[in-house]
């Protein structure tokens, strides 16, 4: 059964600082991945996702994310956070034939003002 | 509606209690998914449907635990018999497409079991 580890639970940063969340999975195959953000009392929200192609993926609000096969990772990047930033970010996997997500545990990340 | 909705969004039950969770997905999204979440937990796969079908079952973690989505829309989650280790949020989400490229979650419903 494939899994996903999220490294850090609590992520503390002021603002401006650079950010990067670690998301390493575990499946041989074919893998789709994705970044999904809760923002405090809203919705799980997607972020950015990587089918194929450019193993660097863009999502909304200057995010990206790299993946690297070698590694079985799908770490999350942002040069410059904001406060508004503040939320838990949870990354996700779907092997290449099944339809739901296995989600990690999640990093909640804070950004001082 | 504009979003994913579910209802109620906070339920408290004393152990032993039915409970039924509801979601109303996306107008015309073919995909229905539910996962629970415990605290401090990633959503964990339950069930999901295409259309009124219920496709995978799989992470139900017993009979007490049904789900349905009689006309293709609207879906109900069942709990009998509720237990204290019930107690998670449960998430829904719709997808416009079977493979799921993209999720829409709902605010979720949020149950506690006394």
């Amino acid at each position: 059964a494939q899994s996903v580890s999220q490294h850090n639970h609590h992520v503390i940063l002021s603002e401006a600082a650079s950010l990067e969340l670690g998301c390493n999975y575990s499946y041989g195959g074919t893998v789709n991945l994705f970044w999904y953000v809760q923002y405090p009392g809203q919705h799980l929200q997607l972020l950015l996702k990587y089918f194929s192609g450019d193993p660097l993926v863009k999502g909304i609000k200057g995010f990206e994310a790299e993946f690297i096969k070698s590694k079985f990772s799908f770490n999350l990047r942002k040069p410059s956070v904001q406060w508004s930033d503040t939320a838990e970010y949870f990354c996700a996997v779907k092997s290449g034939s099944a339809r739901q997500l296995t989600f990690g545990s999640g990093t909640q990340l804070t950004v001082l003002p | 509606g504009a979003g994913v909705s579910q209802s109620p969004r906070y339920k408290v039950t004393k152990r032993g209690q039915d409970v039924a969770l509801r979601c109303d997905p996306i107008s015309g999204h073919v995909s229905l998914y539910w996962y629970r979440q415990a605290l401090g937990q990633g959503p964990e796969f339950l069930t999901y449907f295409n259309y009124e079908a219920q496709q995978d079952k799989s992470g139900l973690p017993n009979d007490r635990f049904s789900a349905e989505r009689p006309e293709g829309s609207i879906s109900t989650l069942t709990i009998q018999r509720t237990e204290q280790r019930d107690s998670a949020m449960y998430r829904c989400a719709s997808s416009s497409d079977p493979s799921a490229r993209e999720l829409f979650f709902g605010e979720g419903s949020r149950l506690t079991v006394l």
